[in-house]
């Protein structure tokens, strides 16, 4: 079976700090691991994955994550945050006999601080 | 033009009402999906469809009932609404059901009263 832990389901931080949303994985089998964005009253929106190749992922908005085999972890980070990254954030582990099936952790919601 | 297109986007009804939510992706996609968002945001996945084929069929009470008419739809249709159904429902595609990105609609908000 497969399962995701965010710690913190609330992160807030000033705009232009270090953004870093942490995200721990279990799984039986080599994962697949997403970092998905929701901003209020939308869907979800792609912003990186890992998927066997590099293990350092860029995505867009400026995120990248870094998936370490050893801390079951793909914590997803960002320089310098943005008024406009203020969102719910996800985290989410399949892999190659899933389906496609994506379980999803509980949402880490970002606040950024003028 | 809308990736994936979800309808309505807002639905309000009665317990043990009938209603259904339709799915529409122009993405030329093999692959959809339906997800419920719980009040306290939790996704979880209930179907999956590929080429029209049911996929995965997650622990869902058997009013929810999927059809899948062609690639592009994904319909969900709910008997009997209870309370505990009210959430948000998101229809999504992907290319296929490995490791593809998976593009969500923009979700269709129900409320049963």
């Amino acid at each position: 079976a497969q399962s995701v832990t965010q710690l913190g389901s609330h992160v807030s931080v000033s705009e232009g700090a270090l953004v870093l949303l942490r995200c721990n994985y279990s799984s039986s089998v080599p994962p697949y691991l997403f970092w998905y964005v929701q901003y209020p009253n939308q869907g979800l929106q792609l912003l990186l994955k890992y998927t066997s190749a590099a293990t350092l992922v860029k995505g867009i908005n400026g995120f990248e994550a870094e998936f370490k085999k050893s801390e079951t972890s793909f914590h997803l980070t960002k320089p310098s945050a943005h008024m406009s990254d203020a969102a719910e954030y996800f985290c989410a582990v399949s892999s190659y006999n899933q389906g496609g099936k994506l379980i999803f952790g509980q949402g880490t919601e970002l606040s950024v601080k003028p | 033009d809308t990736a994936v297109s979800q309808t309505p986007k807002y639905l309000v009804t009665q317990m043990g009402n009938d209603k259904s939510i339709k799915c529409e992706q122009n993405l030329g996609h093999d692959t959809m999906y339906w997800y419920k968002q719980d009040s306290k945001k939790f996704l979880k996945i209930m179907f999956s469809y590929n080429n029209k084929e049911l996929i995965i069929n997650e622990t869902v009470p058997n009013r929810f009932s999927p059809k899948s008419p062609d690639k592009a739809h994904l319909n969900l249709h709910i008997n009997s609404l209870e309370l505990g159904d009210s959430a948000v429902y998101f229809c999504a595609s992907s290319q296929g059901p490995g490791s593809e990105t998976q593009y969500f609609g923009p979700g269709t908000r129900l409320l049963v009263l």
